[in-house]
């Protein structure tokens, strides 16, 4: 079955500092892409980032950067210069292509930037 | 702007008296897709579907139906709440179904059954 584990139920971080959000995986598709959300106090689903399968080359938004290593199925959040409005939680997903594209979800890493 | 939209935002109901959550896309997007979200169990899938008149259940289907009669609109049917219905639910749509699609999200529709 495929599975998205997150090992870090809460972080916390202070403010223009640099933070890391853990994320393991495990899938059988060949090619496929994982997603970071971030879900704020307002409860709204946010795409962050998104990284596909096939590039070696990790993504990049801004402040948000993601450490995709294939071999070892992590993928993880690196967020740089940490501001106040970075705090929420945060998840990693992966789509199952032979379920209609379900997004399985980790269990969320709350992440408190602190001034 | 591209978006998803839903309404309502908050529904506080009663059990037994059947209600509709609209879901909107306006990016012409083929999938879209239900969740429900709860404290302890995450994410999960209510109903999806691929294209117009075609939906397929998702992993929690019980007490709910969809419909898609247009390509925009899916929505989430409760003919029947009951209070274990009481959740944070999430339309989201995509281009396409699969492993190299991004999903996005509505704003959610907090709702509470009494």
């Amino acid at each position: 079955a495929q599975t998205v584990t997150q090992s870090q139920p809460e972080m916390s971080v202070q403010e223009a500092e640099t933070v890391t959000l853990s994320c393991t995986y495990d899938t059988s598709e060949s090619n496929y892409y994982l997603f970071w959300y971030k879900q704020p106090p307002s409860r709204q689903m946010i795409l962050v980032i998104r990284q596909e399968a096939y590039k070696q080359q990790n993504a990049t938004e801004n402040r948000f950067s993601v450490n995709f290593q294939k071999a070892a199925k992590s993928f993880s959040l690196k967020i740089s210069d940490s501001q106040l409005g970075d705090t929420a939680m945060y998840f990693c997903a992966s789509p199952i292509y032979n379920q209609g594209g379900k997004l399985i979800f980790g269990q969320g890493t709350e992440l408190s930037v602190k001034p | 702007e591209a978006q998803v939209t839903q309404n309502p935002r908050y529904l506080i109901t009663v059990t037994g008296k059947k209600l509709t959550v609209t879901c909107s896309q306006n990016m012409n997007h083929e999938y879209m897709s239900w969740y429900r979200q709860d404290p302890g169990l995450g994410l999960r899938q209510i109903y999806y579907s691929m294209n117009v008149e075609v939906t397929d259940k998702g992993d929690v289907p019980e007490g709910y139906k969809v419909s898609r009669k247009e390509k925009r609109n899916f929505p989430l049917i409760l003919e029947s709440p009951s209070p274990n219905q009481t959740s944070l639910y999430f339309c989201a749509s995509s281009p396409f179904a699969g492993s190299t699609d991004t999903q996005y999200f509505g704003p959610g529709t907090r709702l509470t059954v009494l």
